[in-house]
């Protein structure tokens, strides 16, 4: 099925650094969600996007909505160990009925 | 606030036997979905059902069948399940489409 391009797909961090992600799309959308699972659990929402531009902060997190509409990123600032999990991005387009996901970043905190 | 729950977390299936995997979601929700996550694959669409009273195939609905009960709950039924549909299930619900999407637990599915 379709899929975002979601990178890095891994990273190690020292604990206390800041980390940086992105999503990459060919196709426009119109919602961006930013999402976090830990092993054995479902996703987590993060954060929400509505609107080209849109920055957002929840907490240590910012995510932000891309202007050209088909990217977003995620930011964490002074990463801490329960960072540690994997994040995806999922994108919607109206007139669709779909939520495209990304392949997802593998987080690991160094301590 | 439970959010979505579903039910059983972990189930051993034999080749050939049926289940019924359920779904709840005490949010008030519009839209809800099902969900199969494999490594390497992502998260990809079963089922959705838009509204209540309607239902919808996704990417992936072969050996799969759904019913809106009612507003809260949506089910996902396996008719003779197949070692191919081994994966973790997540339901999941939004107030409407392209809205905050939310995730259940998940519901881990053997089938030997």
């Amino acid at each position: 099925g379709q899929q975002l391009n979601q990178s890095p797909q891994s990273m190690f961090i020292q604990e206390g650094e800041d980390v940086s992600m992105n999503c990459t799309s060919s196709s426009i959308f119109n919602t961006w969600l930013w999402y976090k699972q830990d092993p054995g659990e479902g996703p987590v929402l993060l954060i929400a996007l509505y609107k080209a531009g849109e920055l957002t902060s929840n907490g240590r997190l910012t995510a932000q909505f891309g202007i050209t509409r088909k990217d977003s990123f995620l930011n964490i600032s002074a990463s801490i160990p329960s960072d540690v999990g994997i994040y995806f991005c999922a994108g919607f387009t109206s007139g669709t009925y779909k939520y495209i996901f990304g392949t997802g970043t593998r987080l690991k905190v160094l301590a | 606030n439970a959010g979505v729950t579903q039910t059983p977390k972990f189930q051993v299936l034999k080749t050939g036997q049926s289940m019924t995997l359920q779904c709840a979601q005490d949010m008030n929700h519009n839209s809800m979905y099902w969900y199969r996550q494999d490594p390497g694959m992502g998260l990809r669409l079963i089922y959705y059902s838009a509204s209540e009273g309607t239902t919808d195939k996704g990417e992936v609905p072969n050996g799969y069948n759904v019913s809106r009960l009612n507003k809260r709950e949506f089910s996902l039924r396996l008719e003779s399940a197949a070692p191919s549909q081994t994966s973790v299930y997540f339901c999941a619900s939004s107030t409407e489409w392209g809205n905050e999407q939310f995730f259940g637990p998940g519901t881990r599915l053997t089938v030997l």
